[in-house]
């Protein structure tokens, strides 16, 4: 792996709760990405981050929020927590930008009750 | 919404067989990515590739960009057991874009 390391790898939790994700990456890359997988949906792009303090939406963005205060680390916090949300997320990391491969953590299992 | 489309959704191999899969677009694309994806893993990256026409190799993968920029193919030669998993392309469109990915095809090992 890209040296890319994903917290935790399973979470259960019931709705209405906080959750946050974490994915940290010892590559110094700059450009860091959260997506999650769903049966008959592919990847779909949550948030992303160029940078530290620089983050914008995604695709599917609603109910999520992003932290990226080091370079290494990226957060995903899902405010309360839906049973929508039950996923398997993804943090991605690229060195150069969008146009680049991207290589990507191992998952979190998420679900919510 | 999803905008590649990946076929066939789900094939069998069999040992030594030669398999094919493909994705399209009604999009020109200027990157075209493919990545194998096995049980409790994330994507890994298979190849890379950056202009209409190219045709390249990792191992036994051949990946093409197509020529109309709107597709990219993926043959697996000589197939073994591990080759099993799910194969995910991807794509960029231009600047300012995100990768768009495709719904996967799902190998298996014929019965």
């Amino acid at each position: 792996d890209a040296g890319i390391t994903q917290s935790p790898r399973h979470k259960v939790t019931e709705t209405g709760t906080p959750v946050t994700l974490r994915c940290h990456q010892t590559e110094n890359h700059r450009y860091m990405y959260w997506y999650r997988q769903d049966p008959g949906h592919g990847l779909r792009l949550i948030h992303y981050s160029y940078g530290v303090k620089d983050t914008d939406k995604g695709e599917v963005s609603d109910g999520y929020s992003v932290s990226r205060s080091k370079t290494e680390d990226f957060l995903l916090t899902l405010e309360s927590a839906t049973s929508s949300q039950t996923s398997v997320y993804f943090c991605a990391i690229s060195s150069q930008g969008d146009d680049q491969p991207q290589h990507f953590g191992d998952g979190t299992r998420l679900s919510i009750l | 919404g999803q905008q590649l489309n990946q076929s066939p959704q789900s094939m069998f191999i069999q040992e030594g067989e030669d398999v094919s899969m493909n994705c399209t677009s009604s999009s020109i694309f200027n990157t075209w990515l493919w990545y194998k994806q096995e049980p409790g893993e994330g994507p890994v990256l298979l190849i890379a590739l950056y202009k209409a026409g190219e045709l390249t190799s990792n191992g036994r993968l051949t990946a093409q960009f197509g020529i109309t920029r709107k597709d990219s193919f993926l043959n697996i030669s000589a197939s073994i057991p591990s080759d099993v998993g799910i194969y995910f392309c991807a794509g960029h469109k231009a600047a300012g874009n995100k990768l768009t990915f495709g719904g996967g095809t799902r190998v298996l090992v014929k019965p």
